[in-house]
């Protein structure tokens, strides 16, 4: 069965701190991909980034950072120095490389982490 | 840019009414897929599509359908709506080029049913 995992319901943090959001998945796939999406107050889910499991560098981009771990089934999430626009609910998300049943494309979502970064 | 854009913002509609619920995408994406979105259930797939006139059942299809008569277009269907259909809906796409291609998402339809 594939499942992910994102333990952190809510966290809340103070402008300019670090904060870590953690994914943990599930899977019996050697091949497959991981997301993170952010869902602003708005509404939409804003593709965030993607990683192949064969690749296991870590990523940084800007403020932003993911850690890969294929040891411990992790995909953590790391937001530097946040600001209040970070406020979001952010999902981790898994796919697979392999078609089940037709379900090839279908991501399978964690329940999210609502972040509030208050000023 | 990838533009997944829904019909509405908000919707409200009556118990028993047939609602759609309609979601274009405008870069040629095979798949396209419908979601609620509920408070502690996270994400749930309703409907999902890899080709025109192609569906396929997701997690929660009951109560719902799809039609995909045209690519770019997919549409949900609530057949008699029923106040437990009160939610966020959102319509997302994506390539079939290669297996690792993101979902893209519309800003979403809150509709509720009074």
């Amino acid at each position: 069965a594939q499942k992910v995992t994102q333990a952190q319901t809510e966290i809340s943090v103070v402008e300019k701190e670090d904060v870590t959001l953690d994914c943990v998945y599930e899977t019996r796939d050697t091949t497959y991909y991981l997301f993170w999406y952010k869902q602003p107050p708005s509404g939409e889910l804003v593709f965030l980034i993607r990683r192949n499991s064969f690749d296991e560098q870590n990523e940084i981009s800007g403020r932003y950072s993911w850690n890969f771990q294929k040891s411990t089934s992790s995909f953590n999430f790391t937001i530097t120095a946040s600001q209040v626009v970070d406020s979001a609910v952010y999902f981790c998300a898994l796919k697979s490389s392999w078609n089940y049943g037709g379900s090839q494309g279908n991501l399978i979502f964690g329940k999210g982490t609502k972040l509030s970064v208050k000023p | 840019d990838v533009k997944v854009t829904q019909s509405s913002r908000y919707l409200v509609k009556r118990t028993g009414e047939k609602v759609f619920l309609e979601c274009v995408q405008d870069m040629d994406h095979e798949n396209m897929f419908w979601y609620r979105q509920d408070p502690g259930l996270g994400l749930r797939l309703i409907y999902f599509s890899y080709d025109v006139k192609m569906k396929e059942k997701g997690d929660i299809p009951e109560g719902y359908s799809v039609s995909r008569e045209k690519k770019e277009r997919f549409s949900l269907i609530l057949e008699s709506a029923s106040t437990n259909q009160t939610s966020m809906y959102l319509c997302a796409s994506s390539s079939q080029t290669g297996n690792n291609q993101p979902q893209h998402f519309g800003d979403g339809t809150r509709l509720s049913i009074l």
